[in-house]
């Protein structure tokens, strides 16, 4: 069974303090890891999407890497607009539906 | 505006009664998806679609049903609501899995309350 495990739940940065999210998987083969961004109320925004052991990608003061078990959202700089939960997602190869399973997010919350 | 649209935003039922929850997308995608999310939780996927008249169970489908007679709509009935049924409901499309770097498009959610 594919799982997706979010850590921290919740991070609470001053704005320009630079961190770091993290999202650990186990899945039979993984075919994509994707990062949403979730303001309250709404659905989930895509960020990126990551395919090889050693991919990154950037948007903005956003960066995404990747590993055999694990992806880091590295944040830098952060301002309060960048407040929202993150969520991590991983797409299992093999599978018709192609459906993502997520992680239960990480709570972002930057402090002017 | 194209996108996955969602109604209702809100609904308040009580036990035992039923509703359907409308998702629209006029972006031309075959595969759509249902997911739910409970406070604190990730999305469970409820049902899916790979193309009209092609829908199957995900990981917590009891309670619910789907049909998809044309690529736009995938509604989600509920019968005989439940206090576990509350949760806030998202609509998912893509065009296809197998095209890269292009990210699952959600619409906004219903929530759904059950007293």
């Amino acid at each position: 069974e594919d799982q997706v495990t979010q850590s921290p739940e919740a991070l609470r940065l001053q704005e320009g303090e630079s961190s770091s999210l993290n999202c650990s998987y186990t899945v039979s083969g993984l075919r994509g890891l994707f990062w949403y961004r979730q303001d309250p109320g709404k659905g989930p925004e895509f960020l990126f999407t990551l395919y090889s052991a050693g991919e990154e990608k950037e948007k903005e003061r956003l960066k995404a890497t990747l590993t055999k078990k694990e992806s880091f959202l590295h944040i830098t700089a952060p301002k309060p607009e960048d407040s929202a939960t993150y969520l991590c997602a991983v797409q299992a190869e093999g599978t018709g539906r192609r459906a993502l399973t997520f992680g239960s997010g990480t709570r972002l919350q930057v402090q002017p | 505006n194209a996108g996955v649209t969602q109604t209702p935003k809100f609904r308040i039922l009580k036990i035992g009664q039923s509703m359907t929850l409308q998702c629209a997308q006029d972006m031309n995608h075959n595969y759509m998806y249902w997911y739910r999310q409970d406070p604190g939780m990730g999305l469970k996927l409820i049902y899916y679609s790979v193309g009209a008249g092609i829908t199957d169970k995900g990981e917590v489908p009891n309670g619910y049903n789907v049909s998809r007679s044309t690529t736009e709509d995938f509604p989600l009935r509920l019968e005989l609501a439940a206090p576990s049924q509350t949760s806030v409901y998202f609509c998912a499309s893509t065009p296809s899995p197998a095209v890269r770097n292009y990210g699952y498009t959600f619409g906004s959610g219903t929530r759904l309350t059950v007293v």
